[in-house]
């Protein structure tokens, strides 16, 4: 089955870095993605990671991907104002053609000074 | 630049009154899609196309219909819209087994 979960709410000071995990159900996926909503905007890729990685890093990006408990998690190094947003883990299941995505409920990222 | 292109972006409708959202594509992404997100309910499937002339239902289908004539565009169209359409609708597009790019959204609203 597909369910992607993630906690709602996440407070990080100014400089720290920031973990948002996620984890997911369906071992068939292809690529996980991290998506970054900014308040009235649309959905930014942020980055992605194959389902064959188990790491990828993009300058502040960290992404690391443990299949076997089905756990991904998102670090973003030295947080600045501007990454407050909404953070959404998906899962794309390449399904006789069907290429959906499942998304998680998002996590709120605040950032205190 | 590529990217997925959709318009409008803002559209407050009444009930009943016909209209179409339409969403195209730079990329020559073979597979395209529509969602909807809505507060509490994460974002949904609407509707997808794997190609031209191919369409298929996703998760919510009720009350839209979608056309796939050419490659590029893949438009989503409300014969009859409804408050309970009122929400915030992507739309996305990849190669098949490839990277989901999103169009920057369309916040409908219907009174």
């Amino acid at each position: 089955g597909e369910d992607v979960e993630q906690s709602l709410f996440l407070s990080v000071r100014e400089g720290d870095s920031s973990v948002i995990n996620c984890t997911y159900t369906d071992s068939s996926s292809t690529y996980l993605y991290w998506y970054k909503q900014e308040p009235g905007a649309g959905l930014q890729l942020l980055t992605y990671i194959f389902s064959n990685m188990d790491m990828k890093q993009d300058q502040r990006l960290t992404v690391l991907l443990n299949k076997k408990d089905k756990h991904l998690s998102l670090r973003i190094a030295d947080t600045q104002t501007g990454d407050s947003a909404i953070y959404f883990c998906a899962e794309s299941i390449s399904n006789f053609g069907n290429e959906k995505l499942t998304f998680g409920t998002g996590t709120r990222l605040t950032i205190i000074p | 630049e590529a990217q997925v292109t959709q318009n409008p972006r803002y559209l407050i409708t009444v009930t009943g009154k016909k209209l179409t959202v339409t969403c195209s594509q730079n990329m020559n992404h073979e597979y395209m899609s529509w969602y909807r997100q809505d507060p509490g309910l994460g974002l949904r499937q609407i509707y997808y196309s794997m190609n031209v002339e191919v369409t298929d239902k996703g998760d919510v289908p009720e009350g839209y219909k979608v056309s796939r004539k050419e490659k590029r565009n893949f438009p989503l169209i409300l014969e009859s819209p409804s408050p309970n359409q009122t929400s915030l609708y992507f739309c996305a597009s990849s190669l098949r087994q490839g990277i989901t790019f999103f169009g920057q959204g369309t916040r409908l609203t219907v009174v």
